[in-house]
């Protein structure tokens, strides 16, 4: 596709349950990145895949958050045993990550919210 | 511990004036800036960058100045035009790796 698309856009759960967050990245960008950004917050860096390279997580919040991206195409957020911090805008990002340019691309976000 | 700031929630313009949107970073490895432009229910959308080799770029009505010296960056929109209304994030990379730190936003409002 043209973008980064995001699945789904809204997302509704309950306290407890487990929830998958899907981005398809721009073909050909070898970065992808995953942000939330709370209400009244800024973006809040989660996860970055760069290639073949151990994935940075050094913004995952606690061990209910995980990610994985296959090869350089899809990946998908994770959530398991949601609580209601965890409602926020999740959007993932992608970029070529050429030396000297990183604009990276953003998708619309998924909404989440745990009632 | 917050590596990039922007401590202005939010800033409100005149029509046909100039905007200054305003960010300050504590990490001197980074070495490349971008800003973002984010409307509502929607994602950011990538403005203008600058590479710390350089002290200005300018893009049509906008311009992002750094001061290295003072870990300093704003970007100006020069005439403000309602259109702009939105929330502007700062980023920022170290050559290390390409992962995109960003500040909190400020959100500009341009009054007719």
């Amino acid at each position: 596709g043209a973008g980064v698309s995001q699945s789904p856009s809204n997302k509704v759960t309950e306290k407890g349950k487990d929830v998958e967050l899907r981005c398809d990245p721009i073909s050909g960008h070898t970065a992808l990145y995953w942000y939330r950004q709370r209400l009244g917050q800024g973006l809040e860096f989660l996860i970055y895949f760069q290639g073949n390279s151990a994935p940075d997580k050094s913004g995952l919040p606690s061990d209910r958050f995980s990610a994985e991206r296959t090869g350089e195409s899809v990946s998908t957020l994770t959530i398991q045993r949601t609580q209601q911090e965890d409602s926020a805008v999740y959007l993932c990002a992608s970029s070529l990550a050429v030396l000297g340019r990183t604009e990276a691309f953003f998708g619309q976000g998924t909404r989440l919210t745990v009632v | 511990d917050q590596q990039v700031k922007q401590n202005s929630p939010s800033l409100s313009v005149q029509e046909g004036r100039i905007s200054i949107l305003n960010c300050d970073y504590t990490n001197s490895m980074f070495d490349y800036f971008l800003w973002y432009k984010k409307y509502p229910a929607e994602g950011p959308t990538f403005l203008i960058s600058i590479s710390s080799i350089k002290d200005k770029n300018e893009d049509g009505r906008f311009t992002v100045f750094l001061n290295k010296s003072a870990k300093h960056l704003s970007l100006h929109i020069v005439p403000s035009q309602p259109g702009d209304s939105a929330v502007y994030f700062c980023a920022a990379r170290t050559g290390a790796t390409n992962k995109l730190i960003f500040g909190t936003g400020t959100l500009l409002a341009v009054q007719p």
